[in-house]
């Protein structure tokens, strides 16, 4: 039972250098997310997607990009990284609306990011 | 600025001892979420609770929703090592979920 599959699991990348967080779920949810968790922060919505082929902007949605790639993936770019986007960036995935939904988060494993 | 705040931010007991963590917001929210994390893990939900007021066990821990449906509580009897963690509140929305600042636990043997 894979669940969700993030890649890579560390990363350190210099200022200004380009990086695509992946994110697979193999249990056929069609909700998505993308999240960032700095110390005393909780978790911070990046982006999310509700469905394939849809993404919305969370909370701090400044310096990042992202693409819905089909219903089991889910990709986080940094185009330009900053040292202010060094953090843990967690994807989850959950059924949501209708009346399957059980509204309940999966969440990967997590990246750490640091960028010098 | 957090929709969901959680107290205490820090907490460090001896093992056996009892505890309850907040969670307050001036939001309304369907329903109320509890997840644990462990170091280098990603967060694994608890419990959600729906309906104001209602109170959810969970072997030693009890959750709680607010009568408004804007705050909960969760409360953990005698607490052990195997506690450990960061418990984090999240409120959900339609397709979006509100996560709190969490409260680190440390339970010491």
């Amino acid at each position: 039972n894979a669940g969700v599959t993030q890649t890579p699991k560390f990363q350190v990348l210099k200022t200004g250098q380009s990086m695509t967080l992946q994110c697979a779920q193999d249990m056929n949810h069609n909700s998505m997310y993308w999240y960032r968790q700095d110390p005393g922060m909780g978790l911070r919505l990046i982006y999310y997607s509700a469905s394939e082929g849809t993404t919305d902007k969370g909370e701090v949605p400044n310096g990042y990009n992202v693409s819905r790639l089909n219903k089991r993936e889910f990709s986080l770019r940094l185009e330009s990284a900053a040292p202010s986007q060094t953090s843990v960036y967690f994807c989850a995935s959950s059924l949501t609306g209708g009346k399957r939904a059980k509204n309940i988060q999966y969440f990967g494993a997590g990246t750490r990011l640091s960028v010098l | 600025t957090q929709l969901l705040e959680q107290s205490p931010q820090f907490l460090s007991i001896q093992e056996g001892e009892n505890l309850t963590v907040y969670c307050n917001s001036s939001s309304v929210f369907s329903s109320l979420q509890w997840y644990r994390q462990e170091p280098g893990e990603g967060p694994v939900l608890l419990v959600t609770v729906v309906t104001g007021g209602e109170v959810k066990k969970l072997k030693r821990l009890t959750f709680q929703f607010g009568d408004a449906r804007k705050d909960s509580s969760l409360h953990i009897t005698a607490a052990q090592p195997g506690d450990t963690g960061l418990y984090l509140c999240a409120g959900v929305g339609f397709n979006k979920f509100y996560f709190g600042s969490g409260t680190k636990l440390n339970v010491k043997p």
